[in-house]
């Protein structure tokens, strides 16, 4: 078995801030993802690697960039935290983009 | 993924009922993923069907997957609050075979 580790667990910035989540896996996994979640709806992908140092763009990678320093470790950086904002980001991880993902327990970010 | 922007659906059943959850995709999967997500957790995985098969069981749960009608249904037997949760499909599509989720559904589980 394997974990997925996000930090923080809750975020609050001001609006136009940098803010930056982490995520750890220790699967060995090749793929790691992130998503967002807004309240109440499913789940947006932002941006994926397949592996290390390799980034892949989703649906919504506008108003974000992310790093896949190492295997184990995908960050994801919001570029100017929007007022009012509120949502989960999720991290998950998996062998390849078709196998199964395990998530971690998400980020909550709160814009004031 | 537009199903992201998409409202949930909600679906309210007693306790001891049997519930029904579709899920219906555009181009050709090799595999649904069916997955939970639990208040406050991320989505865990608890039932996968591939193209070859035409049903899947676990316990309570039952996934059928009809790749003519480009569909798969995730029942439940006879339900328990713990069912109560978020569902989602989720089918490896495209060019490079991304999994992809759905449209979720939240489940709430009355006693």
């Amino acid at each position: 078995g394997g974990i997925i580790t996000q930090t923080p667990k809750f975020l609050i910035g001001q609006e136009g801030q940098k803010l930056t989540l982490k995520c750890q896996q220790n699967f060995n996994h090749d793929t790691m993802y992130w998503y967002r979640q807004d309240s109440g709806k499913g789940l947006r992908l932002i941006y994926y690697s397949i592996t290390e140092n390799d980034l892949q763009k989703g649906d919504l990678s506008e108003g974000y960039d992310a790093s896949r320093e190492k295997k184990s470790s995908f960050s994801l950086t919001v570029t100017s935290a929007q007022k009012n904002e509120m949502a989960v980001f999720l991290c998950a991880s998996s062998n390849r983009v078709q196998d199964t993902q395990y998530f971690g327990p998400g980020t909550r970010l709160l814009v004031l | 993924s537009q199903w992201g922007e998409e409202n949930l659906q909600a679906l309210s059943i007693q306790e001891g009922e049997d519930v029904t959850m579709n899920c219906s995709y555009k181009t050709y999967t090799t595999v649904v993923h069916w997955y939970r997500q639990d208040s406050g957790r991320g989505p865990a995985l608890i039932i996968l069907i591939r193209s070859n098969e035409r049903e899947k069981r676990s316990g309570r749960l039952r996934a059928t997957l009809d790749t003519s009608s480009q569909s798969s249904s995730l029942s439940i037997t006879a339900a328990q609050c713990e069912d109560t949760a978020v569902y989602f499909c989720a089918t490896a599509t495209g060019g490079n075979n991304k999994l992809t989720f759905g449209q979720g559904t939240v489940l709430s589980v009355i006693p």
